[in-house]
């Protein structure tokens, strides 16, 4: 079975600070991975996506991840955040029923 | 852009009643899906349709709820006798398909449905 773990429920950091949101996943099946924000009372953004080739990817609003296939992981990096990305980020594998399968999210808090 | 769009955004009903949502999704997508978040939780799969076919189907899908998607477009779910437990948001997404590709889907913006 597929399952995600985020292991910060919440994150809180300065402006232009750097900031890692951890992600582990476990999956029997072909791993696809992805990170998603929410913003309050919206849907899900699309981030960035794993489906195969390179480990390192690069999503929007300069959000990065790395593919750790020995460590199961899939953490989301920024060098340098701002007020704005202070949202709810979700980490998500595919499951075998063709869903996602979330975890609980990460609040991301950016004080000035 | 045309993304996936959901209706109504909101919806507040008494206990015992119907509702229904409404989801249109990326014109060229084939696959919907139906998610429900509650507070403090990521979205869990309810089911999913590829064309008009239902696929799929959670078994937190219990038997008050049903999808449809008649022509392989838009699709409703219908919760019937709601329940204070059916309080959440109710996510809709859909993709392509392909290898890999199912999984990146692309969400509207939700219908939170609160029950009195």
């Amino acid at each position: 079975a597929q399952s995600v773990t985020q292991l910060d429920s919440q994150v809180p950091v300065f402006e232009e600070a750097p900031v890692e949101l951890r992600c582990n996943y476990s999956s029997s099946v072909s791993v696809y991975l992805f990170w998603y924000v929410q913003y309050p009372n919206q849907g899900l953004q699309l981030l960035l996506k794993y489906l195969s080739g390179s480990t390192l990817v690069k999503g929007i609003n300069g959000f990065e991840a790395e593919f750790n296939k020995s460590q199961t992981s899939f953490h989301l990096r920024k060098p340098s955040v701002h007020i704005s990305d202070t949202a709810e980020y979700f980490c998500a594998v595919g499951g075998s029923q063709g869903n996602l399968i979330f975890g609980k999210g990460t609040k991301l808090s950016v004080k000035p | 852009d045309t993304g996936v769009s959901q209706d109504p955004r909101h919806k507040i009903t008494k206990r015992g009643q119907n509702v229904t949502f409404r989801c249109d999704p990326i014109s060229e997508h084939n696959r919907l899906y139906w998610y429900r978040q509650t507070l403090g939780q990521g979205p869990e799969f309810l089911t999913y349709f590829q064309n008009e076919a239902q696929l799929e189907k959670s078994r937190l899908l219990s038997d008050r709820f049903s999808a449809e998607r008649p022509k392989g477009s838009f699709s409703t779910l219908e919760i019937q006798r709601t329940e204070q437990g059916d309080s959440a948001m109710y996510l809709c997404a859909s993709s392509r398909v392909g290898q890999g590709l199912a999984y990146e889907q692309y969400f509207g913006p939700g219908t939170r449905l609160t029950v009195t």
